[in-house]
């Protein structure tokens, strides 16, 4: 089983749908992230946390909301689900405490909204 | 803020030859980390090499190499004896290397690669 996984791997939704994409992770770490990827423009970070009470935004966090459930998981929310929100969506774990440096990602989202 | 700069948005190599994938980056911090992740058509991010930048030794993992120029801020992948599997997505990326709210990855555009036969 992956270390991070994503759920759903891809999804079709409405405009104006609210959609929930959820992450989870068996890595034990702190740190979970939301990015996003679209062509040409590589992955840009929507938000991220640092422990359950932990929420910030990042660099392109409008539209978007998330939820850290536990420490294993972190859901991102479409509340209003428009065209230009159709991207690959990844979530990813690090934990630099244990000298884990680099980031380790999930299988990704691939959202259409039509 | 940093950034990542990737100036090569294709490049393609012939099996077996040498290809060089380029990527700059501005930071005012004198220590940090950089990586290469590698994406396949499966989509799944790959770490390919990872440099610290307190580290004056390029990087090496396999067919894989790093020219790490701090003063220049330029941070290059080597990729020897190209193989089809190396076809894929490059992703350059930064890490600050302060921990408490700046581990977040800053990454590059990407550079696709094409491997010919």
């Amino acid at each position: 089983d992956a270390d991070v996984t994503q759920t759903p791997r891809n999804r079709i939704t409405k405009t104006g749908k609210r959609i929930m994409l959820e992450c989870s992770q068996t890595k034990g770490h702190d740190r979970m992230y939301w990015y996003r990827q679209d062509p040409g423009l590589g992955l840009r970070l929507i938000y991220y946390s640092f422990d359950v009470k932990d929420i910030n935004k990042g660099e392109i966090s409008d539209g978007y909301s998330v939820s850290r459930q536990a420490q294993a998981k972190f859901s991102l929310s479409l509340e209003s689900a428009i065209p230009n929100q159709t991207a690959l969506y990844f979530c990813a774990t690090s934990d630099p405490n244990r000298g884990n440096t680099e980031a380790f990602f999930g299988q990704g989202t691939r959202l259409t909204v039509v | 803020a940093q950034t990542v700069t990737q100036s090569q948005p294709e490049m393609s190599v012939q099996e077996a030859e040498t290809v060089t994938l380029s990527c700059t980056y501005d930071t005012s911090e004198s220590d940090y980390y950089l990586f290469w992740y590698k994406q396949p058509p499966s989509r799944q991010m790959i770490l390919v090499i990872r440099q610290e930048a307190y580290k004056q030794q390029n990087a090496t993992e396999n067919r894989f190499s790093v020219n790490f120029q701090k003063a220049a801020k330029s941070f290059s992948l080597k990729i020897s004896d190209s193989q089809l599997g190396d076809a894929a997505m490059y992703f350059c990326a930064y890490r600050s290397y302060f921990q408490g709210g700046s581990e977040k990855l800053v990454f590059g555009k990407g550079t696709k690669l094409t491997v010919n036969p």
